[in-house]
């Protein structure tokens, strides 16, 4: 089936721009993560959906950056006023997140985002 | 604060031979580790778990071992092969045997080459 999808794979823009990052996850998948991934360094977590609602945003670096899955599906990724220091691929992973007992997350491929 | 520390960042290992991946961890509230593999351009892949409770997890190739006391784990790949070259993250996280939620914490990852 249809892994996680997200689009556009690469986005150049200028600092002071706004930027929209898109996931679609695996159908099914009620559980959403959103990731950023520096340079030389691990993936760190930035917000997880649980179904529609943001059930834990504490990664978010600053109010310039908003997330929504208002359907429970898809999800975007908002960045306002970008800043150089946004540069890095923006993961995102979704899980069947069970009641119980720990669930595999599925990565996409990531969106490259570059502030000039 | 690095909570998940992966202190080499490169290794070579020869075809069928076994290549050994050591991560280190502070946090001793985590009770879920992961490996994670991820080629160029792609997301990370989901490589085998283990949890806390228990000191060996195998999987084929590939076995994790978990040393609580020294807050370290290992990752074993025997016999090695050239499609094994890729980036490995090591990946903890806190209550997710509860919850089902996973707020992984990523480690800076190691380059694994394998040559023929």
């Amino acid at each position: 089936g249809a892994g996680v999808s997200q689009t556009p794979s690469n986005k150049v823009t200028e600092k002071g721009k706004y930027v929209e990052l898109r996931c679609d996850p695996i159908s099914g998948h009620t559980a959403l993560y959103w990731y950023r991934q520096s340079l030389g360094q691990g993936p760190e977590f930035l917000i997880y959906f649980q179904g529609t609602g943001a059930a834990d945003d504490s990664g978010l670096p600053n109010d310039r950056f908003f997330a929504v899955r208002p359907e429970g599906s898809v999800s975007t990724l908002k960045i306002q006023r970008t800043e150089r220091g946004d540069s890095a691929v923006y993961l995102c992973a979704s899980s069947l997140s069970r009641d119980l007992g720990a669930d595999t997350q599925y990565f996409g491929p990531g969106t490259r985002l570059t502030v000039l | 604060d690095q909570q998940v520390k992966q202190n080499s960042p490169s290794l070579s290992v020869q075809e069928g031979r076994i290549s050994i991946l050591n991560c280190d961890y502070t946090n001793s509230m985590f009770d879920y580790f992961l490996w994670y593999k991820k080629y160029p351009a792609e997301g990370p892949t989901f490589l085998i778990s283990i949890s806390s409770i228990k000191d060996k997890n195998e999987d084929g190739r590939f076995t994790v071992f978990l040393n609580k006391s020294a807050k370290h784990l290992s990752l074993h790949i025997v016999p090695s092969q050239p499609g094994d070259s890729a980036v490995y993250f090591c990946a903890a996280s806190v209550g997710a045997m509860n919850t089902g939620f996973q707020k992984l914490v990523f480690g800076t990852g190691t380059r694994l080459l394998v040559s023929p």
